[in-house]
């Protein structure tokens, strides 16, 4: 099993743009989630689903649009980068909702907005 | 903001000392989880605690929950340099979710 993997690595985008960030995961968990990574901050929920079709909003969603079409692919979309938005982002995973159930992270994308 | 406070914010100890982080928060909570983030890398679940006054020891790691449910902590003894990275405890927050506490950063000096 690969776990959870996100792409790409790493991006550098100009404010304004679009982009959407990849996350998938190969262990057939109901519940993914997305984090994002400030200095100081530790993880900030953005949107989570606990099933395909089915998504929900976390901390700090605004600037961000989620959807999940299959059980293994869970795709964060920036709609107009801003420089508020450089940070990494951590994709999740867990066999069932939380928050009774651990979690796997993807190795994460480190977002810079010029 | 966040559900649950860590302190502290970062700990520097020399190998071989103990270090001790701490979680708390202002409500009862059902269960808390701890992860480790080593530099440059991603978080990795370490454990979960859910009953009143639970204590769990994994090799030189000991992590206990209140008597309260308020507050848990993760002790390492005798710190090795393996040990370094980010502690982060998290805590549910409504019914579908957990929040994370701002991490302790841990270094060791050989």
């Amino acid at each position: 099993n690969a776990g959870v993997t996100q792409t790409p690595k790493f991006q550098v985008l100009k404010t304004g743009q679009s982009m959407t960030l990849q996350c998938a995961q190969d262990m057939n968990h109901e519940y993914m989630s997305w984090y994002r990574q400030d200095p100081g901050m530790g993880l900030r929920l953005i949107h989570y689903s606990v099933g395909a079709g089915i998504t929900d909003q976390g901390e700090v969603p605004n600037g961000y649009n989620v959807s999940r079409s299959t059980t293994e692919d869970f795709p964060l979309r920036l709609l107009s980068a801003a420089p508020s938005q450089t940070s990494v982002y951590f994709c999740a995973s867990s066999p069932y909702p939380q928050p009774y159930y651990e979690q796997y992270f993807g190795p994460g994308t480190r977002l810079t907005v010029t | 903001g966040q559900q649950v406070m860590q302190i502290p914010q970062y700990q520097h100890v020399q190998e071989g000392e103990d270090f001790t982080t701490y979680c708390n928060s202002s409500t009862t909570l059902s269960n808390i989880q701890w992860y480790k983030q080593r530099p440059g890398g991603h978080p990795v679940f370490l454990i979960q605690l859910v009953k009143s006054g639970e204590v769990k020891k994994q090799k030189r790691l000991t992590f206990q929950f209140g008597e309260a449910k308020k507050n848990s902590s993760l002790h390492i003894t005798a710190t090795q340099t393996t040990d370094v990275g980010t502690y982060f405890c998290a805590a549910p927050y409504g019914s579908n979710d957990m929040r994370f506490g701002a991490g302790t950063r841990l270094t060791v000096k050989p």
